[in-house]
């Protein structure tokens, strides 16, 4: 079984200003990791992924992420923030191969202030 | 595509009353999830669909709720009765492959 740990449940930051939002998973065989975004009002949405290959996985909206495996962290930095990223941020880990339970984090708000 | 069609969007009702929701996944995509979302306990997994066949009902919380996905563009979560503790956000997903789920905008549903 996977878990997943958002020590952050909450994130303000000024705009124009870098983040990192941290998540940290558990795991004993290999995984796939992902971020996905959540809006006021509005279902998930697939930010980025990891799979294989890169440890540094670019995504949409100017997000990135990076997979430690030695820290079995994966954490999400954007260089600098817009109003319209204010959102809730979730990490999330599955097993790799077939069919394998998603297993979300608690969630982190990202506020961004202008 | 429209994405994944959730309804309601939004549902208020008593308890002891019948719920069901509905969901319409994206066409061409082969599997169904529903989720639960709460303040408590954050995003859950309720029940997963492949090929309109129930592969993972292991988050279905007790008898009450049930799950059918009668064809590949249909699929309903009913809770019979409801309770106050169902109150939640419920989002259905649906994949092509294993690692990416497209969410509907979800139901919010309230058991009064």
């Amino acid at each position: 079984a996977q878990s997943v740990t958002q020590l952050d449940s909450q994130v303000p930051v000024f705009e124009e200003a870098p983040v990192e939002l941290r998540c940290n998973y558990s795991s004993s065989v290999s995984v796939y990791l992902f971020w996905y975004v959540q809006y006021p009002n509005q279902g998930l949405q697939l930010l980025l992924k990891y799979l294989s290959g890169s440890t540094l996985v670019k995504g949409i909206n100017g997000f990135e992420a990076e997979f430690n495996k030695s820290q079995t962290s994966f954490h999400l930095r954007k260089p600098s923030v817009h109003i319209s990223d204010t959102a809730e941020y979730f990490c999330a880990v599955s097993g790799s191969g077939g069919y394998q339970k998603v297993t979300f984090g608690t969630g982190t708000k990202l506020q961004v202030i202008p | 595509d429209a994405g994944v069609i959730q309804s309601p969007r939004h549902e208020v009702t008593e308890m002891g009353q019948e719920v069901t929701l509905r969901c319409k996944p994206i066409s061409g995509h082969n599997s169904l999830f529903w989720y639960r979302q709460t303040m408590m306990r954050g995003l859950e997994l309720l029940i997963y669909f492949n090929n309109n066949v129930p592969i993972d009902d292991s988050g279905m919380p007790e008898d009450r709720f049930s799950a059918k996905m009668p064809n590949a563009s249909f699929s309903t979560l009913k809770i019979q009765p409801s309770e106050p503790r169902d109150s939640a956000v419920y989002f259905c997903a649906s994949s092509l492959t294993e690692y990416e789920q497209y969410f509907g905008p979800g139901t919010r549903l309230t058991v009064t």
